[in-house]
Parts: C-alpha cells; structure tokens; sequence
C-alpha cells in the first residue's frame, strides 16, 4: 500500500507560535486524511483532501494538498495549549488506513 | 458518523494469557478494522475484519496470535493470545464512513503484559 513520510517528529513551540507539519509520498497519492490524537486519546479525523493544489482550512488550521498530490502540509496559526496532541496524516490502501509516524505538538503557555 | 464502543479501556494481563477486545457499532458496517499503537508509535493495521469471512491478517502479523471475530454486522473482537510484554500497547478498532471519506475509532484498550 501507499506510505507516507511525516517530519518533524517532535515540535515544542510557545503558545502564540505558529506549526507545521508535513507529510510526503513518493506516489501519487488518491487523497490524503489527517487525524489528531489527543495524549490518551484515540485519533480524530479532521480533514480529507482530495484535489490537486487543495487548500482548505478549518478556524486556525489549513490544510494543502500539494500540486502533484504527493505532498501535503497542515498549518496551525497561534497554537494553543488545546492544540497540544499528535497529528497524524493518513492514506487509503484499499478501506483501511497507512498511517504516517505523526508529529506530536507541545504547546508552552 | 459512526460511535464505536471498545472494551475493555485497559488492562494489566499475566505473560502467556490471552485477552479478548470487543468493539461494538452503533451502525451495521461491512468492514472494521484492528490497529495497534505501540507506546509513543503511529498505528499499524493488523487486520480487516468482514462479516461472514475470515479476517484478512497484514504483514507480521497472523490468525493464530491474533484471531479475530465478526459475527454481525455491528460487532467484533480481537484476541490477542499468549500474550508476552511486547504485546503491551494500545489496541484500536475502526471504521470507515461509508463513503470512505473518513476513519472513526473506538476508545482504544490499552494492554500492558506482565
């Protein structure tokens, strides 16, 4: 099935800072999930794109699909302590799911 | 959206015993998932459970040491047997919405082998 390369693996920002996470493939990938985990939490979808150059954005997240749709990035604007968690993208192999090793956020008030 | 109950949430096993997760929906699906997250890992599909067949196993892993269940359409469960402290991580079934546009995920069970 299709992977996907996830940098960094670690980020500690200050609150207020902004993030980024990133996500590559070596295929041209159908589309692209991406999912938070909360610590202790299970993951929670947040977004799925689609399109070739998609951007799409949710409050003081964006998410992009790169032109080649091998590539995608999601952006956090002025983190919060509640974006603390571990964010993963995801790509379909058939219904399941090939998960990324996920960047995990700590946010400093 | 589809609400998924898992249990148990956690539990504390004796090396070489086996436990049994159960994974109920709140929706009739034809697929669920099994996913393992070892400790501070991403999540690593096990298998796909269908209803009515045998479960289809990934890479590394296999039937005998992770035998799995389907008897309807809404239930599951996972067994993992003879278990060894390298077993010790958190178990998560899935399911995906049925236009596959996104994933949910029971609580999770968080297994720790002693």
């Amino acid at each position: 099935g299709q992977q996907v390369m996830q940098i960094p693996q670690y980020q500690h920002v200050q609150e207020g800072e902004d993030f980024t996470t990133y996500c590559n493939s070596s295929t041209t990938l159908s589309n692209i999930q991406w999912y938070k985990q909360r610590p202790g939490g299970h993951p929670v979808f947040l977004i799925q794109l689609v399109k070739s150059g998609e951007v799409k954005k949710q409050k003081r997240l964006t998410f992009q699909f790169g032109e080649a749709k091998k590539n995608s990035s999601l952006h956090i604007t002025a983190t919060q302590t509640t974006d603390v968690g571990t964010y993963f993208c995801a790509v379909g192999s058939g219904y399941a799911l090939n998960f990324g090793k996920g960047t995990s956020l700590l946010v400093t008030p | 959206s589809a609400v998924i109950s898992q249990k148990p949430s956690r539990d504390i096993c004796q090396r070489g015993t086996s436990l049994t997760i159960q994974c109920q929906v709140d929706s009739q699906v034809t697929m669920m998932f099994w996913y393992r997250q070892q400790p501070g890992q991403s999540l690593t599909l096990i298998a796909t459970a269908n209803q009515g067949s045998e479960a289809t196993y990934e890479s590394g892993f296999v039937i005998d040491k992770f035998p799995i269940s389907r008897p309807n359409l809404t239930f599951s469960t996972l067994t993992v047997s003879n278990m060894s402290p390298e077993d010790s991580s958190i178990y998560l079934c899935s399911v995906v919405s049925p236009m596959n546009t996104e994933a949910f995920f029971g609580q999770g069970t968080r297994l720790t082998v002693v």
